[in-house]
């Protein structure tokens, strides 16, 4: 049982330049999660995905798309990445929203030069 | 719009001291309330999670509690261990929408 994998762990983009983060889980949840975390700052809600096929904007979507794939993989775009992208990002599975807690992957820590 | 603050910012105590973590929300809309610890460089482990209608939980050395009322929830680490070391952020899953706010964490250093 592997949990909430990220890839990549670490990345280096040019300003404008695309990626995707992967994000998967096998624990069969419903509902997954991006975040962002910021120095000094707590985890902010950039995307979330109560099931599969629904995605719903957090607190700062601006400049990121989603996609969940299917039930285990939900992926987060940055279509022209900016420095203020820099950040590490997690993601997130829980069972039920409302009701459950959410598991966490191990991050990806993206740099935008 | 929700916001979650934690207090203190950092807290350095010798080893078994008991100690006690503070968390407070500005509206108690709230489906739950959910404590993490956060080694560095590392991803959230959940510690507790308290559901709205519930005053606290309680895992090993770990006593969480909520008011909701007061928009308060203390995160009580008794006879603390050098292994406690982290930052401990507390979450609120807001009602309306699902999303979950954090705060900025307390980072603890317990020396040995």
């Amino acid at each position: 049982n592997a949990g909430v994998t990220q890839t990549p762990k670490f990345q280096v983009l040019k300003t404008g330049q695309s990626m995707t983060l992967q994000c998967a889980q096998d624990m069969n949840h419903n509902s997954m999660y991006w975040y962002r975390q910021d120095p000094g700052m707590g985890l902010r809600l950039i995307y979330y995905s109560a099931s599969e096929g629904t995605t719903d904007k957090g607190e700062v979507p601006n400049g990121y798309n989603v996609s969940r794939l299917n039930k285990r993989e939900f992926s987060l775009r940055l279509e022209s990445a900016a420095p203020s992208q820099t950040s590490v990002y997690f993601c997130a599975s829980s069972g039920r929203q409302g009701t459950d807690t959410q598991y966490f992957g191990p991050g990806t820590r993206l740099t935008v030069l | 719009k929700q916001e979650v603050t934690q207090i203190p910012a950092a807290l350095s105590v010798p080893e078994g001291e008991n100690l006690v973590l503070n968390c407070s929300f500005t509206d108690s809309a709230i489906y739950n309330l959910q404590w993490f610890r956060q080694d560095p460089g590392k991803g959230l482990t959940s510690l507790l999670l308290i559901q709205s209608s519930q005053r606290e939980q309680t895992s090993g050395r770990l006593n969480a509690s909520l008011d909701k009322s007061s928009g308060r929830s203390t995160l009580y680490i008794a006879a603390s261990q050098p292994g406690d070391s982290a930052t401990y952020l507390c979450a609120v899953e807001v009602t309306g929408g699902f999303k979950t706010i954090f705060g900025a964490g307390t980072r603890l250093f317990v020396k040995a």
